[in-house]
C-alpha cells in the first residue's frame, strides 16, 4: 500500500462546477497535510494546508481533514479553466518529511 | 526575494558522468529537500536536511549524495549518472512551525536532467 494515495484521475468538470479531489494516507502519526497545484512543466505551488480535523476554507478552495478515517480532500468551488492542473496531496509526519501522492490531473472545460 | 533558486535548469549528461545540482533559498528556512519527479508520478524524496549540518536519506537515495553547505544552500551530486536518473529534480525548502509541525514547502523551478 502506498503511503499517500489519490484519485487516479484524470478528473474533468465543467466550468462553474465543484471539483472534488481525494487523498488517503497510511501513517496515523501524520500531523500536517498539504495540497499543491502543479501546472504542466512548472514546479508545485502550495495552495492549502490543514492540521486539524474539519474544514478549512480559503476563497474557492476548501480542505477537509478526517484523521480517524485518514482522509483529506480538496474542494474547488466555481471551477475555472485556470484551475486545470495536477493537484498533489502531501502528508508530513512529525519527523518533518513530506510524502507525496502521484497527483490527480484536473481539467475544467469551458 | 527570489525564493528557491536551482541551477542549472536543463542538463544532458552521458552515462557515467558526474554533476552537482545547486540550490539556494533566501527565506531563512531550516529545512531543505531534494525531490525527483518522473512522468505521471508524484514527487519522491531523495534526501532532506532538517537543519544546517544534518542530512537524511529519503525514499530514493541510491546514486545520489548531498551537502548542506550552510543554511541557504543544499546541493545534490550524481557521482556516476545512469539513464534511470533521467528526471526532473526539484529543490524545496520549508520552515517548521510550533510543535515541530512542518509548514508547506516552497519549490525551485526544477532541473530537467537527461542521461544518455
Amino acid at each position: 500500500q502506498k503511503e499517500v494515495e489519490q484519485n487516479s484521475g484524470p478528473l474533468s468538470v465543467p466550468e462553474g462546477a465543484i471539483a472534488s479531489l481525494n487523498c488517503t494516507y497510511s501513517d496515523r502519526g501524520s500531523q500536517s497535510f498539504f495540497w499543491y497545484r502543479q501546472y504542466s512543466g512548472k514546479s508545485p505551488e502550495l495552495i492549502m494546508f490543514i492540521y486539524s480535523n474539519g474544514d478549512k476554507e480559503d476563497g474557492r478552495f476548501t480542505a477537509q481533514l478526517n484523521k480517524a478515517s485518514q482522509y483529506v480532500s480538496l474542494l474547488i468551488r466555481d471551477s475555472q479553466p485556470s484551475d486545470s492542473a495536477t493537484y498533489l496531496c502531501a502528508v508530513n509526519t512529525n519527523a518533518g518529511k513530506s510524502t507525496f501522492g502521484d497527483g490527480t490531473t484536473l481539467t475544467v472545460k469551458p | 526575494n527570489a525564493g528557491v533558486t536551482q541551477t542549472p535548469k536543463f542538463q544532458v549528461l552521458k552515462t557515467g558522468q558526474s554533476m552537482t545540482l545547486q540550490c539556494a533559498q533566501d527565506m531563512n528556512h531550516n529545512s531543505m529537500y531534494w525531490y525527483r519527479q518522473d512522468p505521471g508520478m508524484g514527487l519522491r524524496l531523495i534526501y532532506y536536511s532538517a537543519s544546517e549540518g544534518t542530512t537524511d536519506k529519503g525514499e530514493v537515495p541510491n546514486g545520489y549524495n548531498v551537502s548542506r553547505l550552510n543554511k541557504r544552500e543544499f546541493s545534490l551530486r550524481l557521482e556516476s549518472a545512469a539513464p534511470s536518473q533521467t528526471s526532473v529534480y526539484f529543490c524545496a525548502s520549508s520552515e517548521s512551525g510550533g510543535s515541530r509541525i512542518v509548514l508547506g514547502a516552497f519549490f525551485g523551478q526544477g532541473t530537467r536532467l537527461t542521461v544518455v
